[in-house]
């Protein structure tokens, strides 16, 4: 089945120590999301890439950043992690359509905990 | 771009209906309302999408009406697994940005 999958889906991680999470899509997608969500909380989105073009929203901090080496992988680089980057980070794909809905397809997350 | 308002919470019974309603003052004329689900610890579930009128698929059916400033989630029979977070979302045509609201917390009871 087309999907999108995250890697690892539990990760931890020390103050400080830069990690990396992985997202890959079999969907064919042009458009590839990284949200967070905190505990209670709505995802918030961090950015995205349309195709190779990333589009980083403003209020992300640059501790975050994110490679698209091609259109299935995608991957959101934490810098620094300090202990308020604790959360569920999600992908997210769409097709990129320009006319009628752009559907998102989440994956399932991947849990990250800062020591 | 356009906000959603939702209930922070519902309870409900099992086999009841349930309507979450959203509200979306500021939607655009080309913008696509859309429920997705989240379990715990699991990635949201797209539920059902439309534009106009109603929607229906094999688990719910969307109704928005013809000003389109709010619609409504309903969820047929529901069962315990139901029990889930909702969310409401207005897809802006073109933008790639998708703003989750606060999400409605449904609690299905035996």
């Amino acid at each position: 089945d087309a999907m999108v999958i995250q890697n690892p889906r539990y990760q931890v991680t020390q103050f400080g120590k830069p990690v990396t999470l992985s997202c890959s899509q079999t969907l064919n997608h042009n458009v590839m999301y990284w949200y967070q969500q905190k505990s209670s909380q709505a995802p918030k989105l961090l950015f995205h890439y349309y195709d190779k073009d990333f589009n980083n929203e403003a209020d992300t901090p640059d501790n975050f950043q994110s490679r698209r080496p091609n259109t299935s992988f995608c991957f959101l680089d934490i810098r620094s992690p300090g202990l308020g980057d604790a959360a569920m980070y999600l992908c997210a794909t769409s097709s990129g359509r320009t006319s009628g809905p752009d559907t998102q397809y989440f994956g399932p997350g991947t849990r990250l905990t800062v020591l | 771009l356009a906000k959603t308002t939702q209930p922070i919470s519902m309870d409900s019974y099992e086999g009841q209906e349930v309507n979450i309603t959203c509200s979306h003052n500021n939607i655009a004329t080309n913008d696509y309302i859309t429920w997705y689900q989240q379990f715990p610890s699991q990635g949201p579930r797209f539920i059902i999408q439309g534009y106009k009128t109603k929607v229906t698929n094999e688990v719910a059916s969307l109704f928005i009406p013809a000003d389109r400033k709010s619609s409504t989630l309903s969820l047929p029979r529901v069962s315990l697994s139901d029990t889930a977070v909702y969310y409401c979302l207005v897809i802006f045509s073109g933008t790639y940005k998708y703003i989750f609201g606060t999400g409605t917390r449904l609690k299905v009871l035996a």
